[in-house]
């Protein structure tokens, strides 16, 4: 019953550096997205994918990529990591069955830049 | 486009008191609205939501929240706060459709409870 599986939980990165960090859902969920959680900013929207091979831009996408090659996975790279991304990463993962909708969120990536 | 504003980052209540956290909307669609509740250093849980049924929504822990079209406000309540109550709340606003996965954040509010 793992849900929405994040990997790593914590992780420091120098400025330039490039990772990977994963998502992974057994929900069989079409939807999926990553947001970042910054102070009194609440969660923003950075990409989503509405199935494999389909990824869209959210509302605070520079500076990071995602591809999604198979439902269950859903990767977010960042490419040259700055300070300014330091922040909580969250993947989520949702049904969509109209009134049943409901994000399914994991347990997070606390990220720092240095 | 939606959004989502939160009236006070900080509530402080007395254990068995009432609980109101205060969330107001923007949506060009009719929306779909839900709350969250984060304990710390862990995710998101599903408080409660509407999906545009009935306007009184039943949610986990007691809570329950109000759809009010005229005045866009989906404010959280709870008629007696417990100490396990604290923990920070976020509203959240999707535009239905493809979209319903596209979730608007209010910028949380944080709930304290005192004994």
């Amino acid at each position: 019953n793992a849900g929405v599986t994040q990997t790593p939980k914590f992780q420091v990165l120098k400025t330039g550096q490039s990772m990977t960090l994963q998502c992974a859902q057994d929900m069989n969920h079409e939807y999926m997205s990553w947001y970042r959680q910054d102070p009194g900013m609440g969660l923003r929207l950075i990409h989503y994918s509405v199935g494999a091979g389909i990824t869209d831009q959210g509302e605070v996408p520079n500076g990071y990529n995602v591809s999604r090659s198979t439902t269950e996975d859903f990767p977010l790279r960042l490419l040259s990591a700055a300070p300014s991304q330091t922040s909580v990463y969250f993947c989520a993962s949702t049904t969509l069955e109209g009134a049943h909708t409901e994000a399914f969120f994991g347990q997070g990536t606390r990220l720092t830049v240095v | 486009a939606q959004s989502v504003t939160q009236l006070g980052s900080h509530v402080s209540v007395s254990e068995g008191a009432l609980v109101l956290l205060r969330c107001n909307y923007s949506s060009s669609v009719p929306p779909y609205l839900f709350w969250y509740v984060q304990y710390p250093n862990q995710g998101l849980q599903l408080l409660l939501k509407y999906t545009s049924a009935a306007t009184l929504v039943k949610g986990i822990n007691g809570f329950e929240a109000e759809f009010k079209k005229s005045e866009t406000s989906f404010h959280l309540t709870k008629p007696s706060a417990h100490m396990s109550d604290a923990a920070e709340y976020f509203c959240a606003v999707s535009a239905g459709g493809t979209s319903y996965g596209k979730l608007t954040f209010g910028q949380g509010t944080i709930l304290t409870v005192h004994p």
